[in-house]
């Protein structure tokens, strides 16, 4: 089992729509989550992060994370072409180190 | 505030060649890693580095190396370049490190290396 899974996508949605994505892993002792968003051809960028069971909102970003079913979640509301770009979900394996799932692909059309 | 500088930002190398990248983190940032980005493999943790000292290493051959020097700056060598070492290297820095870790990491854009 793959220690952080992610759909590879992509996943469209019309623009104005909530763009849910959704992220699997399997160390149960894991304690830090994190999505970063990648646009092709730049670098990834942290966008949230979350520690605690339940909902983290900032802006038009959601992070969702239970820790007993081992899911972590992000959801964007009003979804501009701007949001365009592969989500990667993360988990800290300890001190600055993460482990990625491969991505989630997310198109917003206009 | 600068963020985290990497080079170079492209190389093409051979077979066999050896290669040696650099980072310069953010400023105030003393923990460092790596990670090699490869499209069927994803983002894959190399090696992370705080205060000179490597604390955590990630599942790759020998051929890999990284050092941290004392003003944070880091290099990560690879030697006996193989096909399959074609991939973009980022670096990341981090602010805190010493009693723990952090997940908020600050990457640079990248050094892309092909191997032919």
């Amino acid at each position: 089992q793959k220690e952080v899974e992610q759909n590879s996508g992509p996943l469209s949605v019309p623009e104005g729509a909530i763009a849910s994505l959704n992220c699997t892993y399997s160390d149960r002792v894991s304690q830090s989550f994190f999505w970063y968003r990648q646009y092709s051809g730049k670098s990834p960028e942290l966008i949230m992060s979350i520690y605690s069971n339940g909902d983290k909102e900032d802006g038009r970003f959601t992070a969702q994370l239970n820790k007993a079913s081992q899911y972590v979640s992000l959801l964007i509301r009003d979804s501009q072409p701007s949001d365009s770009a592969t989500y990667l979900c993360a988990v800290n394996r300890g001190y600055s180190t993460l482990t990625f799932g491969k991505g989630t692909m997310l198109l917003v059309s206009p | 505030k600068a963020g985290v500088t990497q080079t170079p930002r492209y190389l093409i190398k051979t077979r066999g060649q050896q290669v040696t990248l650099s980072c310069s983190p953010i400023s105030g940032h003393r923990s460092v890693s790596w990670y090699q980005q490869t499209p069927g493999q994803g983002l894959q943790f190399l090696f992370e580095y705080f205060s000179e000292t490597q604390r955590n290493k990630g599942n790759f051959p020998g051929r890999f190396s990284g050092r941290q020097f004392s003003n944070s700056r880091s290099e990560m060598n690879v030697s006996t370049l193989e096909l399959g070492d074609s991939a973009l290297y980022l670096c990341a820095s981090s602010f805190r490190g010493r009693t723990g870790g952090t997940g908020e990491l600050f990457f640079g854009e990248g050094s892309r290396l092909t191997v032919l």
